[in-house]
């Protein structure tokens, strides 16, 4: 049972607009910022959003992220083929002193 | 470009201590005010934090583990390295370095089985 809750699937067609929830607590994001990690089959995760909204260098820009209150939602405008993958947040939980991952999202593109 | 790459066997065997290294290559493990994770995942399943150190060696465990985990720094090698003991099948798992307090680069991975 992960700390932060995110649906176990999510699907689109290309160009719609996804979005991903995932659900924590006062103590992690309702606190502390959210961060979203991509993980492509075979691969490392890698990150996409950090402190909530902000994307590294490279990222596209139809990737975006928000929070509101205890949840935080990654949002992909335009979705493509390539972005087929799972989705992970995850948040710093200030009650327990350690980074919390929510349970993974697998986006399907249609 | 840093760059880092996880180390260690690929089998342990059941109640013995699971040892592993990240090298950091590309960048000082001393420069910036960095911590740096363990990260788990078993197959199918998703993420786990083991723990992290910060470069003046204080650490945070995830709590599930902290009986059992141990994370040390090597400045002069340009490493870290985790120690977890008593493991059981459980474990077994792709094990990932990151770092920094976003987690924005990671090892590739390696993956540790658990069994005699």
């Amino acid at each position: 049972q992960s700390v932060l809750t995110q649906p176990p699937s999510a699907s689109g067609t290309p160009g719609q607009r996804v979005t991903i929830p995932c659900s924590g607590s006062s103590s992690n994001i309702g606190n502390n910022h959210a961060h979203w990690y991509q993980q492509l089959p075979g691969t490392a995760p890698k990150l996409l959003i950090y402190r909530t909204n902000q994307r590294p260098s490279g990222v596209p820009d139809r990737f975006s992220g928000s929070k509101s209150g205890a949840s935080a939602s990654l949002t992909i405008s335009g979705v493509r083929s390539e972005d087929g993958a799972d989705y992970y947040c995850a948040a710093w939980d200030d009650s327990l002193s350690g980074w919390v991952f929510g349970g993974g999202t697998k986006l399907t593109v249609l | 470009q840093v760059q880092l790459q996880e180390s260690g066997p690929g089998l342990v065997n059941p109640s013995q201590t699971l040892s592993l290294t990240c090298t950091i290559s590309g960048g000082s493990i001393s420069n910036g005010n960095y911590h740096w994770s363990w990260i788990r995942q078993p197959a199918g399943k998703g993420l786990e934090w083991i723990g992290r150190i910060y470069t003046s060696g204080s650490t945070n465990y995830n709590p599930s583990l902290k009986s059992r985990v141990t994370i040390s720094v090597d400045t002069s090698k340009n490493q870290f390295s985790l120690r977890l003991s008593s493991v059981t099948a459980a474990d077994t798992a792709v094990y990932y370095c990151a770092r920094g307090l976003s987690m924005d680069v990671w090892g590739q991975g390696t993956t540790v089985t658990v069994s005699s």
